[in-house]
């Protein structure tokens, strides 16, 4: 098993552009997160899905879209890229297991906003 | 959700044993308290979790008491390796989305 991949693994984009960050997990999970880690700074939640065909905000949604694509991916999408959306990006999954609280976490997207 | 308090930064020597204490004074009756470690360049890793009493793995142990508004996350006989960041959470059996990290506490070994 893979665990959760995600990609791209780098990317810098210019203010005003757009992306998409893709997340993956084989592990037949039913919950993924959306992350984010300034540096020096503990994680933010951006949007999650507690299980297929729903998603929710979390702490820090604005400038942020999800699109959980199927059971397996969740995605993230910058509509507008801006600098104060430089960070690392980091996807998780957890169990179906109700009281099993590890999430499973990506290597994580590295993203520069000029 | 319980909003969890740690310290910034705790050093020690390698072969001792690391306990970080975690106050969350809200904790809700459903809650558990996990605990993750985080490497430079890497995403967190799950390390324990727990409700009340004495958790014990292979890598980790933890302690709640009674009253639930701490826990302390103990790590024996630390190497250089277990330099990272450790981060608790209070998290609900009642919500699949609500995980709030907090600033986490840098653990620096040395020689």
């Amino acid at each position: 098993n893979a665990g959760v991949t995600q990609t791209p693994k780098f990317q810098v984009l210019k203010t005003g552009q757009s992306m998409t960050l893709q997340c993956a997990q084989d592990m037949n999970h039913n919950s993924m997160y959306w992350y984010r880690q300034d540096p020096g700074m503990g994680l933010r939640l951006i949007y999650y899905s507690a299980s297929e065909g729903t998603t929710d905000k979390g702490e820090v949604p604005n400038g942020y879209n999800v699109s959980r694509l199927n059971k397996r991916e969740f995605s993230l999408r910058l509509e507008s890229a801006a600098p104060s959306q430089t960070s690392v990006y980091f996807c998780a999954s957890r169990s179906p297991d109700r009281n099993a609280y590890e999430q499973y976490f990506g290597p994580g997207t590295r993203l520069t906003v000029t | 959700l319980a909003k969890t308090t740690q310290p910034i930064s705790m050093d020690s020597y390698e072969g001792q044993e690391v306990n970080i204490t975690c106050s969350h004074n809200n904790i809700a009756t459903n809650d558990y308290i996990t605990w993750y470690q985080q490497f430079p360049s890497q995403g967190p890793r799950f390390i324990i979790q727990g409700y009340k009493t004495k958790v014990t793995n292979e890598v980790a142990s933890l302690f709640i008491p009674a009253d639930r508004k701490s826990s302390t996350l103990s790590l024996p006989r630390v190497s250089l390796s277990d330099t990272a960041v450790y981060y608790c959470l209070a998290s609900s059996s009642d919500s699949w989305g609500k995980f709030q990290f907090g600033a986490g506490t840098q653990v620096v070994v040395t020689p």
